[in-house]
C-alpha cells in the first residue's frame, strides 16, 4: 500500500474564505486524484491531478472553484475556494500505485460556517 | 459515463452469519472493480479487489465474484465479525481514466453480537 499524509485533517472555516489541503505519498505514484464526500453520502471523483500541468476536473467542478497543484509525483494540494456552507465535506486524496490499485489518505473533515 | 448501482443500503446480520453486497455496472469498458470498507471518521481501506480477466477471488474471509455478462459484482464476507461493522462502497474504473473510481451508494453494514 501507500502511505498518505494529509493536511489538515479538519478544519472549521469562515464563508467566503479560502482552504488550501495538502496530499503527501512516500513514494512516486503514477496517478492522483480528488475526491469529495458529502456527509452520509458516497464519493464523487473532483478531478485528476496532473503532474506540471492543469487538472482534469469531471462534471459540475471547476478550476476556479477547486484549483489544483501538482508539482511532483508525490505532493498535490486542493484549494477550496469562496466557501460556502454547502461545501462542507470531507475531501478525500487518491494515488494509484501499479496501475489499478487506488488508496486513500484519511480525509480532511470541512466544515463552513 | 459509468453508473454504479449498490444494493442494499444497509444490512444487519448476527455475528457468525454470512452478508452480501451487490454492485452493478453500466460501462462495459469497466475492468477493474475494488470494494472498500469505511470505518467512521477515517479514510476509505482497500479491501479486495478483482479484475475483469478474473470470475471469483478470494482473502480468507472475504470473496468477490464478478460477471461480466450481466455486469454485476458481489462481495460476500463470512463468518462475521463485530469489528465487521462499517459501511462498504463497490467502485468501478478502467484505464481509459487512469483508474479513477466511481462508487456505488454504499452499504452500512452492522455486525450484532
Amino acid at each position: 500500500s501507500a502511505v498518505i499524509s494529509q493536511k489538515p485533517s479538519r478544519d472549521i472555516c469562515q464563508r467566503g474564505t479560502s482552504l488550501t489541503i495538502q496530499c503527501q505519498v512516500d513514494s512516486q505514484v503514477t496517478m492522483m486524484f480528488w475526491y469529495r464526500q458529502q456527509p452520509g453520502q458516497s464519493l464523487t471523483l473532483i478531478a485528476t491531478a496532473n503532474q506540471g500541468s492543469e487538472a482534469t476536473y469531471e462534471s459540475g467542478f471547476v478550476i476556479d472553484k477547486f484549483p489544483i497543484s501538482r508539482p511532483n509525483l508525490t505532493f498535490s494540494t486542493l484549494t477550496v475556494s469562496n466557501m460556502s456552507p454547502e461545501d462542507s465535506s470531507i475531501y478525500l486524496c487518491s494515488v494509484v500505485r501499479y496501475d489499478t490499485e487506488a488508496f486513500f489518505g484519511q480525509g480532511t473533515r470541512l466544515t463552513v460556517v | 459515463g459509468e453508473n454504479v448501482e449498490q444494493h442494499p443500503s444497509t444490512l444487519s446480520v448476527q455475528e457468525g452469519d454470512s452478508a452480501v453486497i451487490k454492485c452493478t455496472y453500466s460501462d462495459s469498458a469497466s475492468n477493474y472493480f475494488p470494494w472498500y470498507k469505511q470505518e467512521l471518521g477515517k479514510g476509505p481501506q482497500l479491501i479486495i479487489d478483482i479484475r475483469s480477466n478474473v470470475g471469483e477471488k478470494k482473502d480468507q474471509r472475504i470473496a468477490v465474484t464478478l460477471n461480466k455478462t450481466a455486469k454485476h459484482f458481489s462481495l460476500h464476507i463470512t463468518e462475521t465479525q463485530p469489528e465487521d461493522s462499517a459501511v462498504y462502497f463497490c467502485a468501478a474504473s478502467n484505464s481509459n481514466s487512469g483508474y479513477a473510481l466511481n462508487f456505488g451508494k454504499g452499504t452500512s453494514l452492522l455486525v450484532t453480537p
